[in-house]
Order: C-alpha cells, then structure tokens, then sequence
C-alpha cells in the first residue's frame, strides 16, 4: 500500500500567486482530512470530506482558501490568492467511513512557503 | 480557539529514563483522546489512544494517563530511548471523523 500520497512535497510561491495542493487518499478510504501545521497552532484541522462531501470547513481561514474532492481518489486544497502568512506544512490524511479517529493516516507533508 | 493544548514545546530527557508529555483540552465534549508521534520530513502516526471511559491505557513501553476532573492527560514513556525523539501531538475528538491537535511537544532523548 503507497500511503496518502501529497504532491508536491516542496512549494515556494510568491505572494499573491494561486497555490494548489495535491492529495490522493489510501484505497478504499471514504474520509479524507486536510490539516496545516505550524510553530503557533500545531495541526488544525482545516476541512474534512465525507464520500466526496464536505462534511466540515469551519476551520478554512479564509475565502482565499477552498477545497475540492471531485472523485475518491483525489482531492486538492487551493490558495487564491497566497500571502506569506500561508507558509506552513500541509497534511493531508484519510480514514476509512466511520472509522475511529486513530485510523487516519497522514501523508508526508506540503511544506509551503510565499515569499 | 485553541481547545487543546500541550505547553510544554520541547522535553529533554536522558535514555532509559522516563518521558513525561502532558495534555490539557478545555471542550467536555471530547470522548476519545490520541497521541501521535512525528518524525522530520514524515507526517504523523498514530501511537496511542484512551476512551473517556478508562483512566489509563497501557501499550508496552507508552502508557497514557487521562485525568476527566482536571480535563489533562499525558502521556509516559519508559525507558526512553533515542529513537524516541520526535515530535508528540495530543489529539481529542468528540466525535468519530474530527481530531483536535495540540501544538506538539518535541522530545529529545539523550544517548
């Protein structure tokens, strides 16, 4: 099993540039989560999809943020347009439906930063 | 609104030694509470977990402690061991799909 696979791994944009994050979830997974890390706030937890739904976005910062899951196997997380404060890692995880919280698996990471 | 909390950014502890992480969430609502242990470069991986319903879960050398008075639980590890450093988040859930992390607490076990 390849894991929850992110792409890219490393983004350096310059302000104002549109961002867009790649995932694609574990097989058979139907929950899919985006969360961003940083040295202030840890993970938070950003949206999290439920069979291609969005279940929950209240923790999308801003308009400028949105969120996509057009099929089951792939999702994406856009920045329109990106400021410096946006500069975080990015994870995406999932999780099969209805599993326990300690079923979601991480992906390695978008480390993101706008200069 | 930061609902869970870990104020303790860094811990250095020497080998063989016991690790000691803490955890304090303020929502009531939390019913399941999780550890997650991260490497460099390496997203988050499940360690351990505790239901709102037992004080205590074991699992070899990680225990964790859940204390629902006083709204805190922590997490032991013994013997530390080098490869023990990473960085540890404290998750909680009140329902089954939603986490909330902690700021991480980053662990440095000394040879």
């Amino acid at each position: 099993d390849a894991g929850v696979i992110q792409s890219p791994r490393h983004e350096v944009t310059e302000m104002g540039q549109e961002v867009t994050l790649r995932c694609k979830p574990i097989s058979g997974h139907n929950s899919l989560f985006w969360y961003r890390q940083t040295m202030m706030r840890g993970l938070e937890l950003l949206i999290y999809f439920n069979n291609n739904v969005p279940i929950d976005d209240s923790g999308m910062p801003e308009d400028r943020f949105s969120a996509k899951m057009p099929n089951a196997s792939f999702s994406t997380l856009k920045i329109q347009p990106s400021e410096p404060r946006d500069s975080a890692v990015y994870f995406c995880a999932s999780s099969p439906t209805g599993g326990r919280p300690d079923t979601q698996y991480f992906g390695p990471g978008t480390r993101l930063t706008v200069l | 609104d930061q609902q869970v909390k870990q104020n303790s950014p860094s811990l250095s502890v020497q080998e063989g030694r016991i690790s000691i992480l803490n955890c304090d969430y303020t929502n009531s609502m939390f019913d399941y509470f999780l550890w997650y242990k991260k490497y460099p470069a390496e997203g988050p991986t499940f360690l351990i977990s505790i239901s709102s319903i037992k004080d205590k879960n074991e699992d070899g050398r990680f225990t964790v402690f859940l204390n629902k008075s006083a709204k805190h639980l922590s997490l032991h590890i013994v013997p530390s061991q080098p490869g023990d450093s990473a960085v540890y988040f404290c998750a909680a859930s009140a329902r089954r799909d939603d986490m909330r992390f902690g700021a991480g607490t980053r662990l440095t076990v000394k040879p």
